[in-house]
């Protein structure tokens, strides 16, 4: 089974400044993917980027960046110039690539805070 | 957009009630998901469907029950409700068996609370 683990369960950032959320999976397939997805108040949960296994160039989407590091079994989301709506919980996740149909396996979440 | 739909935004119950939570798609996906949302424990999947009819089980099948009659609906079932299936019920659906350009579509959750 996949594992998927986030280490920090909350974080703070000031608005403006940049925060790394961590991101650990456990796998022995070799082509996969790995998402992050946000879940502000409203519930609604978002895809914020992702990150195809096969591909060394690292994933960009405007602020949001990751560092995959695939040897390390690393995924981490930098957010850069933190605004007051990046605040919401933020899942890592995986998805084997040959597996069923498209599922998930998720981390249990981060919960990051931006001050003003 | 792709809207997902769940009929309910909470949820309250009694024990030993049998819940339905319906969850409707709008974009003629193929697969639909039901997610149980915990603190501390992420997103567990519950059942998933990939075709009208089919249904397979997830990692926290015990207590639950789906019905997939329509290929744009997804339905969950508590037979019996018990306090401990107190949670956020979180349904989500993609297209087709390639993964790369689709991926999952959440709805808003439904919020339960047996009691």
């Amino acid at each position: 089974a996949q594992t998927v683990t986030q280490s920090q369960p909350e974080m703070s950032v000031q608005e403006a400044e940049t925060v790394t959320l961590s991101c650990t999976y456990d796998t022995s397939e070799s082509d996969y993917y790995l998402f992050w997805y946000k879940q502000p108040p409203s519930r609604q949960m978002i895809l914020v980027i992702r990150q195809e296994a096969y591909k060394q160039q690292n994933a960009t989407e405007n602020r949001f960046s990751v560092n995959f590091q695939k040897a390390a079994k690393s995924f981490s989301l930098k957010i850069s110039d933190s605004q007051l709506g990046d605040a919401a919980m933020y899942f890592c996740a995986f998805a084997d690539r040959g597996s069923t149909l498209g599922r998930l396996y998720f981390g249990r979440g981060t919960q990051l805070t931006v001050w003003p | 957009d792709v809207k997902v739909t769940q009929s309910s935004r909470y949820l309250v119950k009694r024990t030993g009630e049998k819940v339905f939570l319906e969850c409707v798609q709008d974009m003629d996906h193929e697969n639909m998901f039901w997610y149980r949302q915990d603190p501390g424990l992420g997103l567990r999947l519950i059942y998933f469907s990939y075709d009208v009819k089919m249904k397979e089980k997830g990692d926290i099948p015990e207590g639950y029950s789906v019905s997939r009659e329509k290929k744009e609906r997804f339905s969950l079932i508590l037979e019996s409700a018990s306090t401990n299936q107190t949670s956020m019920y979180l349904c989500a659906s993609s297209f087709g068996t390639g993964f790369y350009n689709s991926p999952l579509h959440f709805g808003n959750g439904t919020r339960l609370t047996v009691t």
